[in-house]
């Protein structure tokens, strides 16, 4: 079946620092991939996207490249922002038993920065 | 709005009551999810909606929960005889198109039940 691993939480960061959160993800065919932010007491955001291999999906600083050889999506910003902090969701989007398309998300990464 | 809207955004209630949680999508969206999110924990999966019909509704926990979506617009979810381990935040969901894995979801703000 889907699924989507992410590295665990908390991170940990003072302002401007360079951000990597991990996210691997096994899948049947060729998903779509997602990066979701969620502030407390609100839903989910979407973040980026990438569609396809080698894409590379981008909003607001933070970067996240399709890697379809090692199934990894990681997202990563330069210079990280107290108000960046939040919960980050990897997520896939690819078809399941049954021919719907349901996303999978992963367990969340919550990240802190201190100022 | 333009967004996803839930109510209410928290419900208490005792256990062995039956809840309603009601979902208001984007006008136009033809899905519609509903997730379970724990604390500290991704969505789950719950069902899924085209339209009016109900495609997909393998991720239910038990028999207690029902969604339903009759107009195909805004969507109910009912619990009943609730149970402590029901207390979460159950989120809905809507996009565009169906059936199309690159339409990103665009999610209400959830509501907070609390069984006691």
């Amino acid at each position: 079946g889907n699924s989507v691993t992410q590295m665990e939480g908390p991170v940990t960061l003072s302002e401007e620092a360079f951000l990597t959160i991990n996210c691997t993800y096994t899948a049947t065919g060729y998903p779509s991939l997602f990066w979701y932010v969620q502030y407390p007491g609100e839903g989910l955001q979407l973040l980026l996207k990438a569609t396809k291999a080698d894409d590379k999906g981008s909003n607001k600083g933070f970067e996240a490249t399709y890697r379809k050889e090692t199934t990894s999506f990681h997202l990563e910003k330069g210079s990280v922002q107290v108000s960046d902090s939040a919960v980050y969701f990897c997520a896939l989007s690819a078809v399941r038993s049954g021919g719907s398309y349901i996303p999978t998300f992963g367990r969340g990464t919550s990240l802190i920065v201190h100022p | 709005g333009a967004g996803v809207s839930q109510s209410p955004r928290y419900k208490v209630a005792k256990r062995g009551q039956d809840v309603a949680l009601r979902c208001d999508p984007i006008s136009g969206h033809v899905s519609l999810f509903w997730y379970q999110q724990a604390l500290g924990q991704g969505p789950e999966f719950l069902t899924y909606f085209q339209n009016e019909a109900q495609l997909d509704k393998s991720g239910l926990p038990s028999d207690r929960f029902f969604a339903e979506r009759p107009e195909g617009s805004v969507s109910t979810l009912k619990i009943q005889r609730t149970q402590q381990e029901d207390s979460a935040v159950y989120l809905c969901a809507s996009s565009h198109r169906e059936g199309d894995s690159k339409q990103p979801q665009h999610f209400g703000d959830g509501t907070r039940l609390s069984i006691l």
